[in-house]
């Protein structure tokens, strides 16, 4: 059973471009939560999906970032218009309920020139 | 989501155990004590949970205290691959949901 699949491992950006970062849940989980973690900072929460729906958002950032977790197919993070400040880590997780142990990728480094 | 006090870093020495504290002293009768950690360079990974009793598993040992305040994470034998941060999170049994991770522990391992 493969574990959370993050995609791509390491994303290089300009200011102003997007980032499109993919998270493919263990397989039968339909929870997906993503973190960022900033350079010397701690994991945030962003955002909780469950399958076509957004349950939680109040770590996203209000502009730019949007987050899906379609029927089909992996859930994607997107940055629209990049600004150094975006370069961080995002993890992605996965949980088989809301209540159990989350399962965590091995995350995208995105980094914004 | 109650907030959890630990220390900013730990050192061990190889194949001795490993005491990680954790104090929350403003903790509900409805959250669970979550361990996770982070290696370097690598995603989180749960470690534990428990709610009241203390708790065993391959990685490690959860012992909770009598009143709930605090609790500590208890590593047998430290590997140099324990070397990661662990973060002590408490999540309410009734919502789940997201994790809100502290500052946590630093531990360093010593050969």
């Amino acid at each position: 059973n493969a574990g959370v699949m993050q995609n791509p491992r390491h994303l290089v950006r300009r200011r102003g471009q997007e980032a499109r970062l993919r998270c493919s849940p263990m397989k039968g989980h339909s929870h997906v939560y993503w973190y960022r973690q900033l350079p010397e900072e701690g994991l945030k929460f962003m955002v909780y999906l469950q399958k076509e729906n957004i349950i939680d958002e109040s770590g996203m950032p209000k502009e730019r970032f949007s987050a899906e977790f379609p029927k089909e197919g992996p859930s994607i993070l997107r940055i629209q218009q990049v600004v150094r400040g975006d370069s961080a880590a995002y993890f992605c997780a996965s949980s088989l309920d809301r209540g159990n142990e989350q399962f965590f990728g091995p995350g995208t480094r995105l980094t914004v020139l | 989501d109650a907030k959890t006090t630990q220390p900013n870093s730990m050192e061990s020495n190889e194949e001795e155990p490993v005491h990680l504290p954790c104090n929350h002293s403003t903790i509900s009768g409805t959250d669970y004590i979550h361990w996770y950690r982070q290696l370097p360079s690598q995603g989180p990974e749960y470690v534990i949970h428990g709610l009241t009793s203390n708790v065993n598993n391959r990685m490690a040992s959860l012992a909770i205290a009598e009143d709930r305040k605090s609790s500590t994470l208890i590593l047998h034998r430290a590997t140099l691959r324990d070397a990661a941060v662990y973060y002590c999170i408490l999540r309410d049994r009734n919502q789940g949901g997201k994790l809100i991770f502290g500052q946590g522990t630093e531990l360093s391992v010593k050969p």
